[in-house]
């Protein structure tokens, strides 16, 4: 199994720039999440998906959206860049059942 | 904003010798996770306790956890260089599992 994986790795953006960030996970879990992780700080929830076609905001969602079509991806766009966004972005998942979560590598975002 | 509040930021230690590392954290909570994350990479389960929990023990894993005073404390027993690494907590609330990390202990073992 792949477990949770994320595409780009890297990516440059200038600002007002839009991209997507992608999420998969091969492990059937229900519950998904995005992150991001600013230096010298913890990881803050951006937005979250309790089943397919539902998302929900975390403490974090103004300058993003979410979709969450398939059981197995979960989207995170950024419509129009800002250099605030610039961090580091993990997509995690999780049974409902079971507290654990999974994360992905990580996609190092660099607005300038 | 941060639920968890991790003590010290950073500690440097000696192989074989012994790492604690804190965590203070602001509600009620369900469980409190620690995760550990090497440079560069996702983070990683460590190990869970419960709110009805007072000490877990997980290889060379001692995890504490007071809920009158919100705290926990990471307790790593004969360190290895192979445990430098950021270790962060995690608390849970909501319907989905929610996580709110802490700040994160910065952790190096010199060989």
């Amino acid at each position: 199994n792949a477990g949770v994986t994320q595409t780009p790795k890297f990516r440059v953006l200038k600002t007002g720039q839009s991209m997507t960030l992608l999420c998969a996970q091969d492990m059937n879990h229900e519950y998904m999440y995005w992150y991001r992780q600013d230096p010298g700080m913890g990881l803050r929830l951006i937005h979250y998906s309790v089943g397919e076609g539902t998302t929900a905001k975390g403490e974090v969602p103004d300058g993003y959206n979410v979709s969450r079509l398939k059981k197995q991806n979960f989207l995170l766009g950024l419509e129009s860049a800002a250099p605030s966004q610039t961090s580091v972005y993990f997509c995690a998942s999780s049974y409902p059942a079971n507290y654990e979560q999974y994360f992905g590598p990580g996609t190092r975002l660099t607005v300038t | 904003s941060q639920q968890g509040e991790e003590d010290p930021q950073a500690l440097s230690i000696q192989e074989g010798e012994n790492a604690t590392m804190n965590c203070s954290y602001k509600t009620s909570i369900n469980n409190l996770q620690w995760y550990r994350q090497n440079s560069g990479r996702g983070l990683v389960h460590l190990i869970l306790i419960r709110s009805n929990e007072r000490e877990k023990h997980s290889g060379r894993l001692r995890v504490t956890l007071d809920t009158s005073k919100k705290s926990s404390s990471l307790l790593i027993t004969a360190s290895r260089a192979a445990d430098t690494a950021s270790y962060f907590c995690a608390t849970d609330s909501g319907s989905a599992r929610q996580l709110t990390f802490g700040s994160g202990t910065q952790l190096t073992v010199l060989p």
